[in-house]
């Protein structure tokens, strides 16, 4: 079967860096999002990754391993409106999207 | 510029009634879908729509119907609803299918009593 596994929740400190992990087992490979979605509202995109190594956007940078089935994201300097859930999502062979459930983040003053 | 507009934000209905959730974009995105999100599960894929005119089924299709009659619009209807369809219910849209960015709707939370 296919499977996404992200921790369930994380706590962390505002001003701090915080690492996501996500792994994953799929059939085929052919990209990885993360998406940002804070409490009752709708997820929204973040990144995407389909090549080996490090995308950099601003104070979110996010990590692919393919060979490891394996992403992290990184998110430096914290606020508290980072507070919420991230998403890992794989895009299988049949170029449908696999989603994990979900890491519910919390920041701490 | 509204993106995805999703209608009931919120709906309490009974078991057995039908119900459709409206979905409507404007951004003439090809690809449309449907998810539901509940509680310490991914979101799971409904139905979906590659283009106008065609529908595909999702991992839980059971119980939901979809049709694509034109780019914009993108309707769910629960022919008989269930206690187990109760769920947040978010449509989505993508330039085109498979590794295009999703845009979603703000959801619709439906409660089956």
């Amino acid at each position: 079967g296919q499977n996404i596994d992200q921790p369930t929740e994380m706590t962390a400190t505002e001003g701090a860096i915080v690492q996501i992990n996500c792994t994953y087992q799929t059939s085929g490979f052919n990209g990885l999002f993360w998406y940002q979605q804070h409490a009752g509202e709708a997820p929204t995109f973040l990144s995407y990754n389909v090549l080996d190594g490090l995308e950099e956007k601003g104070r979110f940078s996010s990590f692919l391993s393919r060979s490891k089935g394996y992403s992290y994201l990184l998110l430096k300097e914290l606020q508290m409106k980072d507070s919420a859930s991230y998403l890992c999502a794989v895009v299988d062979s049949n170029y449908q999207l696999i989603w994990g459930a979900g890491t519910k983040l919390i920041i701490k003053p | 510029i509204a993106g995805i507009t999703q209608a009931p934000t919120s709906q309490i209905l009974a078991a057995g009634r039908r119900m459709t959730l409206r979905c409507t974009q404007d951004m003439r995105h090809n690809a449309m879908y449907w998810y539901r999100q509940d509680l310490g599960l991914g979101l799971r894929l409904i139905h979906y729509s590659n283009t106008a005119g065609t529908t595909g089924k999702g991992e839980v299709p059971d119980g939901y119907s979809v049709s694509r009659a034109n780019t914009d619009d993108f309707p769910l209807t629960l022919a008989s609803a269930v206690p187990s369809q109760t769920s947040v219910y978010f449509c989505a849209s993508s330039e085109s299918g498979g590794t295009g960015e999703l845009f979603f709707g703000e959801g619709s939370r439906l409660t089956v009593l």
